[in-house]
């Protein structure tokens, strides 16, 4: 496609029920990003992925939450036992970089966000 | 570990006031990025600044990033209503991740 799409746009689920967002990166981004924001609140880093190393994983909030990148492309973001304090909109974000480590990282392209309410 | 602060939290201008946001790092950043996030919608890439003290302009936007590669500046002159939104720093540093500020929501009295 020719954006970032996220899937579910709306979650709504119940305290305790595992939840599974996903997001398909614009072709050929080879960097991913995941971003917890809370309802008037800022982004907050999660997780982000960049070709095919280790992912750096010291945003997730705790072990309930877990993060996959398949093939390099589509990525899912897990949240196991869901808490009330989970509710947020969670943004997916890809980018395009050169000359990576150290080289350019260019403009995020965000998807929409899925909008997750727990019970 | 890494942080990015921004000031102020809130800003209300009346229309044809200026306005300015500052971004502060605790290291030192390969660049940083400015976005804008209208109410209700994601947000969207503004500008890259990659050089010590480099100054951009886009019309009425002008952004600044410090000598030292931590500290940088949004100011718009002559606030529009279509200026409405958050606005967010974003700084890389080495390991790439990319830091968010928590943005500075601008509202625009009439």
């Amino acid at each position: 496609g020719a954006g970032v799409s996220q899937s579910p746009s709306n979650k709504v689920t119940e305290k305790g029920k595992d939840v599974e967002l996903r997001c398909d990166p614009i072709s050929g981004h080879t960097a991913l990003y995941w971003y917890r924001q809370s309802l008037g609140q800022g982004l907050e880093f999660l997780i982000y992925f960049q070709g095919n190393s280790a992912p750096d994983k010291s945003g997730l909030p705790s072990d309930r939450f877990s993060a996959e990148r398949t093939g390099g492309s589509v990525s899912t973001l897990t949240i196991q036992r869901t808490q009330q304090e989970d509710s947020a909109v969670y943004l997916c974000a890809s980018s395009l970089v050169t000359g990576w480590p150290g080289g350019w990282t260019g403009e995020l392209f965000f998807g929409e966000g899925s909008r997750l309410t727990v019970l | 570990g890494q942080q990015v602060m921004q000031i102020p939290q809130y800003q209300h201008v009346q229309e044809g006031e200026d306005f300015t946001t500052y971004c502060n790092s605790s290291t030192t950043l390969s660049n940083i990025q400015w976005y804008k996030q209208r109410p209700g919608g994601h947000p969207v890439f503004l500008i890259q600044l990659v050089k010590s003290g480099e100054v951009k302009k886009q019309k009425r936007l002008t952004f600044q990033f410090g000598e030292a590669k931590k500290n940088s500046s949004l100011h718009i002159t002559a606030t529009q209503t279509t200026d409405v939104g958050t606005y967010f720093c974003a700084g890389r540093a080495r390991d790439d991740k990319i830091i968010f500020g928590k943005g500075t929501r601008l509202h625009i009295l009439p």
